[in-house]
């Protein structure tokens, strides 16, 4: 398995753009998390999904923010409109909850609203 | 919900020295706690992982040690190397969602 695979790897997009980060879990995996990263707040959960369904998005900053899970291998975190203070990077982590539940983590995208 | 407070924010030790990261959860049902690294740009990667039901783990130079009672746990690094510079972060799992604490930055320096 090539683990977790997240695109784009960088994004530069306009204030008031929409963005939309894509992620496809390792195989086999039940549970998918998406996390913010800042200098100033470190890792934060915005959500999480068991089986393909939103478990917790109570990590979701705004409105703006929404995430989906459409099948077991592909979720997307989409930020409509985007604004400069969401600038960060966002990680997808995927896990076999109740087995292994080592959580792995995608490359990461690099989101910058100018 | 569950709260991880991670201390210190920074940590600078000499080359051969040990080093220890402390952390704190607030969700008495968490019973998984992993430790994961982080070097500059790159993801943050497993080092080493402790179960509720166990008060100690090894690997080499690395150890974890975990105070239930207490929602204490810990993160030690013996001989420490300049490779082992990089950010850490604790996390605790309760009700399948994985939350972490804000993160060490540790600096080895040779």
């Amino acid at each position: 398995d090539a683990g977790v695979i997240q695109s784009p790897r960088h994004e530069v997009t306009e204030m008031g753009q929409e963005v939309t980060l894509r992620c496809k879990p390792i195989s086999g995996h039940n549970s998918l998390f998406w996390y913010r990263q800042t200098m100033m707040r470190g890792l934060e959960l915005l959500i999480y999904f068991n089986n393909n369904v939103p478990i917790d998005d109570s990590g979701m900053p705004e409105d703006r923010f929404s995430a989906k899970m459409p099948n077991a291998s592909f979720s997307t975190l989409k930020i409509q409109p985007s604004e400069p203070r969401d600038s960060a990077v966002y990680f997808c982590a995927s896990s076999f909850i109740g087995l292994n539940t080592e959580a792995f983590f995608g490359q990461g995208t690099r989101l910058t609203v100018v | 919900g569950e709260n991880v407070e991670q201390h210190p924010s920074t940590l600078s030790v000499q080359e051969g020295d040990s080093a220890v990261i402390k952390c704190t959860y607030s969700d008495s049902a968490s019973n998984y706690f992993p430790w994961y690294k982080q070097e500059l740009g790159k993801r943050p990667q497993l080092i080493i992982d402790i179960r509720s039901n166990v008060g100690e783990k090894k690997d080499q130079r690395i150890a974890v040690t975990l105070n239930k009672t207490a929602k204490h746990f810990s993160l030690h690094i013996t001989e420490t190397q300049p490779e082992d510079s990089a950010v850490y972060f604790c996390a605790a799992l309760a009700t399948n969602k994985l939350i972490f604490g804000t993160g060490t930055l540790l600096a080895v320096q040779p």
